[in-house]
């Protein structure tokens, strides 16, 4: 059955320090996966996405993701979180950029 | 960037009536729009494919006739949520897709029935 796992459901870190928001997936085929950010009273943000080639994506906002063929995985990494990194992070997978398939969201709570 | 907006908001209703919510891209032509629904504490639900001009296609498991979708124009399309009952209580978010076939995601609407 095809699935995405964020095993955090809420992750706490100090402003100005390195974040790792993981994310496994259980597809068929090479997917398209997708890092979405969403904040209170707005929608999901785009924040990268990783359809083939280079496996290290550069997204927005200083974040990037690593496609692991190997581990099923595409984590997400910033390496110096600010305050406004605070939101609901999603990861997603789908055959193409149509039907996405949502992991349960990581929280992210950032102290001064 | 392209702006999807949803209205309401919040609405709560009684159970037995019905409540539409709107979805509309802003700044942008959309031919296809999805509806999510997503519960506390879970992933986005992928509800239906809303194609402008034509019928939805709903998700397995998805009533048809209970989520009624209308994609009347290139930038609005509609959710009725009919006969509504405390369990169709969630949070409905839209997408729109543009030219680029990116999903542009709506604030959402809290449904709460009664």
């Amino acid at each position: 059955a095809q699935s995405v796992t964020q095993p955090d459901i809420h992750i706490t870190v100090s402003e100005g320090a390195s974040l790792e928001l993981r994310c496994n997936y259980s597809y068929g085929a090479t997917p398209y996966l997708f890092w979405y950010v969403q904040s209170p009273g707005q929608g999901l943000q785009l924040l990268l996405k990783y359809f083939s080639g280079d496996t290290l994506v550069q997204g927005i906002k200083g974040f990037e993701a690593e496609f692991k063929r190997s581990q099923s995985s595409f984590n997400l990494r910033k390496p110096s979180v600010h305050w406004s990194d605070a939101a609901e992070y999603f990861c997603a997978v789908g055959a193409n950029t149509d039907k996405l398939i949502f992991g349960t969201g990581t929280r992210l709570q950032v102290f001064p | 960037g392209a702006v999807v907006s949803q209205h309401p908001s919040r609405v709560i209703c009684k159970s037995g009536t019905s409540v539409k919510i709107e979805c509309r891209s802003l700044d942008f032509q959309a031919t296809t729009m999805f509806w999510y629904r997503q519960f506390p504490k879970q992933s986005l639900m992928l509800m239906a494919t809303s194609n402008e001009g034509s019928k939805a296609t709903y998700e397995q498991g998805v009533e048809k006739d209970k989520f009624l979708i209308n994609h009347a124009s290139l930038t609005l399309s509609t959710l009725t949520v009919t006969s509504a009952h405390p369990e169709d209580s969630s949070f409905y978010i839209c997408s729109a897709r543009d030219e680029t076939y990116e999903q542009y995601f709506g604030p959402g609407t809290r449904l709460t029935v009664t």
